[in-house]
């Protein structure tokens, strides 16, 4: 799971609560992203980060919501108006554009149950 | 638009016997192409890539993929499988939004290793 931490790795919460669950690397890296898991579907991506202070739509993003305030740290906020947000969540990050590295590197994942 | 199908939901082999994983592929230019892996409950873990070069690409725990360009296909191979292969198997693509960098995903290939 490399540098990239998830919590908590469990997260119960009644219908209607927000939620926020937490993502923190420490590999310096400049992007930041967050995935929804459903079984039989893959990944899906909510939202991505390039840069501090900067964030964009991926294509679920409708229900969630995200701040980049530090490089190191990319929290996602599963709101009330998420329909469906039982699911598995994973953040992950990638090095800058300027490095030869194009690959993704993943936290451990959430998992939220919402009753 | 830039994709990747994985055709399996699920592969069952016998140990110490290969094992193939399929993946095909759609992208206008040149492909960078990845595998990941997941046991349950966790992130996912790279194992390899193809960006350019050989054909045949060698990544981690004995796994290698085959980049067939006229086929469209980079398929996960392993010459003997262990009961311990078994997990989910994803193949992605990078893709581009803007400048972004993105990786789009197969639904998955459970591999199931049978002793």
């Amino acid at each position: 799971d490399g540098g990239i931490t998830q919590s908590p790795k469990y997260l119960f919460r009644k219908e209607g609560q927000n939620v926020t669950l937490s993502c923190e690397q420490n590999l310096n890296h400049d992007a930041m992203y967050w995935y929804r898991q459903d079984p039989g579907q893959g990944l899906r991506l909510i939202y991505y980060s390039q840069i501090v202070n900067d964030f964009q739509k991926g294509d679920i993003a409708e229900g969630y919501s995200v701040s980049r305030e530090k490089k190191e740290s990319f929290p996602l906020t599963v709101t009330s108006a998420q329909k469906n947000p039982t699911a598995f969540y994973l953040c992950a990050s990638s090095p800058s554009e300027t490095v030869d590295s194009y690959e993704q590197y993943f936290g451990p994942g959430t998992r939220l149950t919402v009753t | 638009a830039q994709s990747v199908a994985q055709p399996e939901d699920q592969v069952n082999v016998a140990e110490g016997n290969p094992l193939t994983v399929k993946c095909t592929y759609s992208v206008s230019g040149n492909p960078y192409l990845f595998w990941y892996v997941q046991y349950p409950n966790r992130g996912l873990q790279f194992l390899l890539k193809y960006i350019t070069g050989d054909n045949l690409v060698k990544g981690s725990y004995g796994f290698e993929a085959e980049f067939n360009k006229s086929q469209t296909s980079f398929h996960l191979k392993k010459p003997s499988a262990l009961v311990s292969d078994s997990a989910l198997y994803f193949c992605a693509v990078r893709t581009f939004s803007g400048s972004a960098r993105q990786l789009t995903f197969g639904s998955g290939t459970q591999l199931t290793v049978l002793p």
